[in-house]
């Protein structure tokens, strides 16, 4: 079945990089995105990788995919308070008409 | 644009009764759906219409029905509450002209507590 994990928390220092993990199972997956929720907000689409690419750059956001082993992250250079927020990774799945999301990572950036 | 709105923000039910989330958005989206939210779980698809008069059920569909007469908006009911169903609900909608979900634009919520 298709099932999307993400770690439930990352504490980073300000000024630091942030990485932040996900693996799916779904090979079929042709995009790949992360959303950032902030507190009480909906979700916000922040980027979102193709299959066939293995890195995408945006700003200070870097996505990395590796297929082989179902595994994505998300970089976030130069951290600051108001990337605090929770980060859901999701996948294109189940014939293409749904997404399924991560349980989503807490991002807390402290002083 | 208003991109995707719900109503109302925040509802507060006792057990038995019910209600209707509203959901609307202005993009002539073809594709919509509903997904609830619970601590540590992530979202989870309840239902999803690919275009008006199609509805179909995702991963969590029991108590909660749906219908799309427009292209606009897509009502989420439920029957009769459970305090299961107290969760934070979004609604999201985006293109599906080639068969495939395009890039979800996500509603600010609804935040349900079923007493």
């Amino acid at each position: 079945g298709e099932d999307v994990e993400q770690s439930l928390f990352l504490s980073v220092r300000e000024g630091d990089s942030s990485v932040i993990n996900c693996t799916y199972t779904d090979s079929s997956s042709t995009y790949l995105y992360w959303y950032k929720q902030e507190p009480g907000a909906g979700l916000q689409l922040l980027t979102y990788i193709f299959s066939n690419m293995d890195m995408k750059q945006d700003q200070r956001l870097t996505v990395l995919l590796n297929k082989k082993d179902k595994h994505l992250s998300l970089r976030i250079a130069d951290t600051q308070t108001g990337d605090s927020a929770i980060y859901f990774c999701a996948e294109r799945a189940g014939g293409y008409n749904k997404l399924i999301f991560g349980a989503g990572t807490r991002l807390a950036v402290h002083p | 644009n208003a991109g995707v709105t719900q109503t109302p923000k925040f509802q507060v039910l006792k057990t038995g009764q019910s209600m209707t989330l509203q959901c609307a958005q202005d993009m002539n989206h073809e594709y919509m759906s509903w997904y609830r939210q619970d601590p540590g779980m992530g979202l989870r698809l309840i239902h999803y219409s690919v275009g008006a008069g199609i509805t179909d059920q995702g991963e969590v569909p029991n108590g909660y029905n749906v219908s799309r007469s427009t292209t606009e908006d897509f009502p989420l009911r439920l029957l009769s509450a459970a305090p299961s169903q107290t969760s934070v609900y979004f609604c999201a909608s985006s293109f599906f002209r080639t068969g495939f979900v395009d890039t979800q634009y996500f509603g600010p919520g609804t935040r349900l507590t079923v007493l």
